[in-house]
């Protein structure tokens, strides 16, 4: 079955340095997402991406945050500056035109420091 | 901002024993989605619900979208020890916007 792929799986960084996870959709969708999940709390949503622009964001996608399809498989989710705070899993999702249903990759773990 | 909060928190339960859990809001959702995630993996969608009052299955778990359209509910039923992990509803808001739910944390004692 095709899954979501997402690399790394655990990056660290030094605060302020700028990091860019990244994803592969399942290759025929057209609707991606990226949600953070601090550990021990929910799943939130970032972003999401349609035909190569943002299609909803929330409150936590300010200006330190960008995401950029920039071939055409892969997705990514650049943080300018990285703060404390930023650390958490990363979740990348895609989906199919008109589908509900998301699937979720495995995650990248971002650690601050 | 939206929220969706989830009851109860926790929950041990003995295997084979019956599992409810719900969700509500202050805010209209018109799709309620409910997902599980196991530890280090990404959320996978177990129901979704797209009408106000529907009721839907799927094997032993049925939810349902409740006629307010402002809360849903999961059962489960006969719980098995591989239905430990943490279940999330999820509201779809605007054009794909999914705003997720606080979580049940289920743990399953054999």
């Amino acid at each position: 079955e095709p899954e979501v792929t997402q690399t790394p799986s655990h990056q660290v960084t030094q605060m302020g340095q700028e990091v860019i996870l990244r994803c592969v959709p399942i290759s025929n969708h057209l609707y991606f997402y990226w949600y953070r999940q601090i550990l021990g709390q929910k799943v939130e949503f970032l972003v999401s991406f349609y035909n190569n622009e943002i299609s909803e964001k929330s409150e936590i996608f300010d200006d330190q945050f960008s995401v950029e399809r920039p071939d055409g498989s892969n997705f990514t989710l650049k943080i300018r500056s990285t703060k404390l705070e930023d650390s958490a899993m990363y979740f990348c999702a895609s989906s199919d035109v008109g589908e509900i249903r998301q699937f979720f990759g495995p995650g990248t773990r971002l650690t601050v420091l | 901002g939206q929220q969706l909060n989830q009851s109860p928190q926790s929950m041990f339960i003995q295997e084979g024993e019956d599992v409810s859990m719900n969700c509500t809001s202050s805010s209209i959702f018109n799709t309620w989605l409910w997902y599980k995630q196991d530890p280090g993996e990404g959320p996978v969608l177990l129901i979704a619900l797209y009408k106000a009052g529907e009721l839907t299955s799927n094997g032993r778990l049925t939810a349902q979208f409740g006629i307010t359209r402002k809360d849903s509910f999961l059962n489960i039923s006969a719980s098995i020890p591989s239905d430990v992990g943490i279940y999330f509803c999820a509201g779809v808001s605007g054009t794909y916007k999914y705003i997720f739910g606080t979580g049940t944390r289920l743990k399953v004692l054999a």
